[in-house]
């Protein structure tokens, strides 16, 4: 099965910082998933990468996906309390989601 | 667009009793929904995967008897713990899915039951 590494685990940030997220992937990535979730809440979908190379920006959060599809990195610019929560990255594996541990974000005033 | 309802967000119930959960995709049909299981701090871990009118496919390791999936229509699936105790108390999700590109669908989760088992 596809195995996801997140990076970092959790961090705090200062409103109004950047951060960035990462993702690697023990196989090759068909199909990278961001989402965003509120404890005790749903996932929230963000954005989706299939090429090598790729890039998608929605608003202030923006995603890479590498040329050799094995990794990938969510980047939030200027963050804002909004921003705070858990950010998982999935895997298309087999038709099914593989999901990473999650990355925690706090986002302090 | 892409909206995934569940029903109901939270249950307590008694040992032994048996809880349905609902999930809809209110507007987009859905030919796969997902259950999931999520606990404390923990990422979600895949239960089943539940194709319209066929039976559910679920993972290694979770007892199809204990977990009943029913996907009658293209936008509702429900999933029945049966004999519920309270190890089976956690956050249960699930998602539907719409092809955006490619060949795979994209996951729209619903918000979530938080069961818990008395």
């Amino acid at each position: 099965s596809q195995e996801l590494e997140q990076s970092p685990q959790s961090l705090i940030v200062q409103e109004g910082k950047n951060l960035t997220i990462n993702c690697t992937s023990s196989k090759t990535l068909y199909g990278l998933y961001w989402y965003k979730q509120k404890y005790g809440e749903g996932l929230i979908f963000l954005m989706m990468l299939q090429k090598g190379g790729e890039e998608k920006s929605h608003e202030k959060i923006t995603a890479k996906l590498d040329e050799k599809k094995q990794q990938s990195s969510l980047h939030i610019t200027a963050s804002q309390p909004s921003h705070a929560g858990i950010y998982l990255c999935g895997a298309d594996n087999d038709y099914k989601l593989s999901f990473g541990a999650g990355t925690t974000v706090t986002v302090r005033a | 667009g892409a909206v995934v309802s569940q029903h109901p967000s939270r249950v307590i119930c008694k040992s032994g009793t048996s809880v349905k959960i609902e999930c809809r995709s209110l507007d987009f049909q859905a030919t796969t929904m997902f259950w999931y299981r999520q606990f404390p701090k923990q990422s979600l871990m895949l239960m089943a995967t539940s194709n319209e009118g066929s039976k559910a496919t679920y993972e290694q390791g979770v007892e199809k008897d204990k977990f009943l999936i029913n996907h009658a229509s293209l936008t509702l699936s429900t999933l029945t713990v049966t004999s519920a105790h309270p190890e089976d108390s956690s956050f249960y999700i699930c998602s539907a899915g719409m092809n955006l590109a490619g060949s795979t669908d994209t996951q729209y989760f619903g918000p979530g039951t938080r069961l818990t088992v008395l």
